[in-house]
């Protein structure tokens, strides 16, 4: 079965650290790659996705992610955090019309708390 | 403003005692889901929905039913509620693109509790 896995569960970082959160899934055919993100008490809300091209893909608040096809990953990295990134990070995978399916598999989250 | 809502926003019912959870969007979106969010599972596919009168199962179909009538909503129905569907519920919705699902917009989420 296609899965998504986010081996960081709880991540605490000080401000200004660098953030690396990981992200491998099990489908190997087309996928679309997406992180959303859940800051507290809001919906939530997407922060960068891939769908083909360039695999380095910049979003939202200073955050980019890496897409390595051979590697079934898409980490998600930021250079320096801030307080204001306290929130829970959601990898997630859409196979797209090549598997039949249009389901979507999260990850289990990462809770990032930083540390002001 | 481009949204998706859910109504209710909490709700506290009892074993058995069926309940539907509105959806309802305003961006002309193709996609529709549901989702479960629980601590340390993440979140799980209920259901999901191409267009109207098209829909499909995600991961966790299990005593729920869906139906897309119209465009704009998408409710979820609970025929008879157990304690394991307490959970916290989101909807969301995409525009279709060359038959990939794009960027999920999601609602603000239905807090249920079953006793």
């Amino acid at each position: 079965a296609q899965s998504v896995s986010q081996h960081n569960h709880h991540v605490i970082l000080s401000e200004a650290a660098s953030l690396e959160l990981g992200c491998n899934y099990s489908y190997g055919g087309t996928v679309n790659l997406f992180w959303y993100v859940q800051y507290p008490g809001q919906h939530l809300q997407l922060l960068l996705k891939y769908f083909s091209g360039d695999p380095l893909v910049k979003g939202i608040k200073g955050f980019e992610a890496e897409f390595i096809k051979s590697k079934f990953s898409f980490n998600l990295r930021k250079p320096s955090v801030q307080w204001s990134d306290t929130a829970e990070y959601f990898c997630a995978v859409n196979p797209g019309t090549t598997s039949g399916t249009y389901k979507y598999i999260f990850g289990t989250g990462t809770r990032l708390k930083v540390l002001a | 403003e481009a949204q998706v809502t859910q109504n209710p926003r909490y709700l506290i019912t009892v074993t058995g005692k069926k309940l539907t959870v509105t959806c309802s969007q305003n961006m002309n979106h193709e996609y529709m889901s549901w989702y479960r969010q629980d601590p340390g599972l993440g979140l799980r596919q209920i259901y999901y929905s191409m267009n109207v009168e098209v829909t499909d199962k995600g991961d966790v179909p299990e005593g729920y039913k869906v139906s897309r009538k119209e465009k704009r909503n998408f409710p979820l129905i609970l025929e008879s509620p157990s304690p394991n569907q307490t959970s916290l519920y989101f909807c969301a919705s995409s525009r279709l693109a060359g038959g990939l699902s794009d960027t999920q917009y999601f609602g603000p989420g239905t807090r249920l509790t079953v006793l």
